[in-house]
């Protein structure tokens, strides 16, 4: 049973348009995290999220990036004029307690053209 | 200077041999490590935390030295399905950000 879902699993955009993420965690946690993941490179931090607001981000989440969780469950990534650049595989993940594991969700793949 | 560092590989070995990987870290105030796997587009899952005392589950053994900074993950008895990339993850004493190696691509032969 996954902890997390991601939708939509695939998504293909023109450069410069908005794309939205959606990451649906299965039960209660408190921490939520954006990773993005390039073709054949690492997973990369992007940002931190408890308690409604972020912990913590990094240079790669700029401007153009946004978080929320409008709703109380869902939790957005909202790029807001994609580049070209931002072709990537996009996880979620979550975590019920500081310092514990993290439980990635599926990813969406992101492709700007 | 990179913060968490791995051997990219690949390993190739055949089935039924050890394997180890090691994975070196740069801060020193980090708290908490984890081995992921990754099969090929698919996200990363945990295979084990690793504990200061070294812990073993099945076939795989996890190790932390603090001294010199590094951690370990040891395979027993490879089996083809642990054909994978292997993700060394470091998570800052803050818990708000883990840092992933670039990973290491382990193939078994049969």
């Amino acid at each position: 049973e996954p902890e997390v879902t991601q939708t939509p699993s695939h998504q293909v955009t023109q450069m410069g348009q908005e794309v939205i993420l959606r990451c649906v965690p299965i039960s209660n946690h408190l921490y939520f995290y954006w990773y993005r993941q390039i073709l054949g490179q690492k997973v990369e931090f992007l940002v931190s999220f408890y308690n409604n607001e972020i912990s913590e981000k990094s240079e790669i989440f700029d401007d153009q990036f946004s978080v929320e969780r409008p709703d109380g469950s869902n939790f957005t990534l909202k790029i807001r004029s994609t580049k070209l650049e931002d072709s990537a595989m996009y996880f979620c993940a979550i975590q019920r307690e500081a310092q514990e594991t993290q439980y990635f969700g599926p990813g969406t793949r992101l492709l700007v053209l | 200077r990179k913060e968490v560092e791995q051997d990219p590989g690949p390993f190739n070995v055949p089935e039924g041999a050890t394997v180890a990987f090691n994975c070196t870290y740069s801060n020193s105030a980090s708290q908490s490590f984890f081995w992921y796997r990754q099969d090929c587009r698919k996200e990363p899952k945990l295979l084990m935390s690793v504990y200061s005392s070294g812990n073993e589950d099945g076939r795989f053994t996890a190790q932390l030295n603090r001294a010199s900074q590094y951690i370990s993950l040891l395979i027993r008895d490879s089996k083809l399905s642990d054909s994978a990339t292997y993700l060394c993850v470091d998570m800052y004493s803050s818990a708000s950000k883990i840092i992933f190696g670039s990973g290491t691509r382990l193939s078994i032969r049969p």
